[in-house]
């Protein structure tokens, strides 16, 4: 069984367009993340959701737009792709509390052109 | 804020030789210590951890990594690497204070291992 899984793993579209990445967990968990992983592996968080809410929220351009339907579930939109956008974005889930370990998911790479 | 350095971007080094990836942070409290580990087309994985009591921590692999609070480091070592250990490794550290804390990772450490 795949604890953190995403869709799509690859993802190859034009500038201005509109796409979603989804992700689920089978984990139980009550809190989500959205990463960012850059050409160079950099690694930055984007989002954050506890129990459906919000909780952390980086400086993310608007047009990246995070939804949670429940615990186990947490979407990427993202509006007006732009060339810099491209990366591999990750979602990971963790049960808040010791010890914090986040698990993560496959990653979806994003190819903007 | 905190931050955390991985000053070596890529370390070779030849199969059974030791290997050491250093981290250093930077937090004005005190924090949790993470090593993950990301091979080749996949997500991060958890390799070991610092949470508190002994300052040396293991990995069921090999790796252990531990804790000098006055230098603040947590560097990584394994005695002798495999293959199998190229990948790329990530310090990240979490700030013990009440709330949620996001977890913040430095720039990675590429572990080249060659036969």
């Amino acid at each position: 069984d795949t604890a953190v899984s995403q869709t799509p793993k690859y993802l190859v579209t034009q500038m201005g367009n509109d796409k979603s990445i989804k992700c689920e967990q089978n984990l139980g968990h009550d809190t989500m993340y959205w990463y960012k992983q850059d050409s160079k592996k950099f690694l930055k968080i984007m989002f954050s959701y506890n129990n459906k809410e919000l909780i952390i929220n980086e400086t993310v351009p608007n047009r990246f737009s995070p939804k949670s339907p429940d615990k186990a579930h947490l979407n990427l939109h993202i509006n007006s792709l732009e060339l810099g956008d491209s990366a591999v974005y990750f979602c990971a889930s963790s049960q808040e509390g010791l010890p914090y370990e986040q698990y993560f998911g496959p990653g979806t790479r994003l190819t903007v052109t | 804020a905190q931050s955390v350095t991985q000053l070596d971007s890529q370390v070779p080094v030849f199969e059974e030789a030791p290997v050491e990836l250093r981290c250093n942070y930077s937090s004005s409290v005190s924090v949790y210590l993470f090593w993950y580990v990301q091979y080749p087309n996949q997500g991060l994985q958890l390799l070991l951890k610092y949470l508190s009591g002994s300052t040396l921590v293991e990995s069921i692999n090999g790796f252990e990594a531990e804790f000098n609070k006055s230098q603040t480091s947590f560097h990584l070592r394994k005695p002798s690497v495999h293959i199998s250990d190229t990948a790329e490794y990530f310090c990240a550290v979490r700030e013990k204070n009440t709330g949620f804390q996001k977890l913040v990772f430095g720039t990675g450490t590429r572990l080249l291992v060659s036969p």
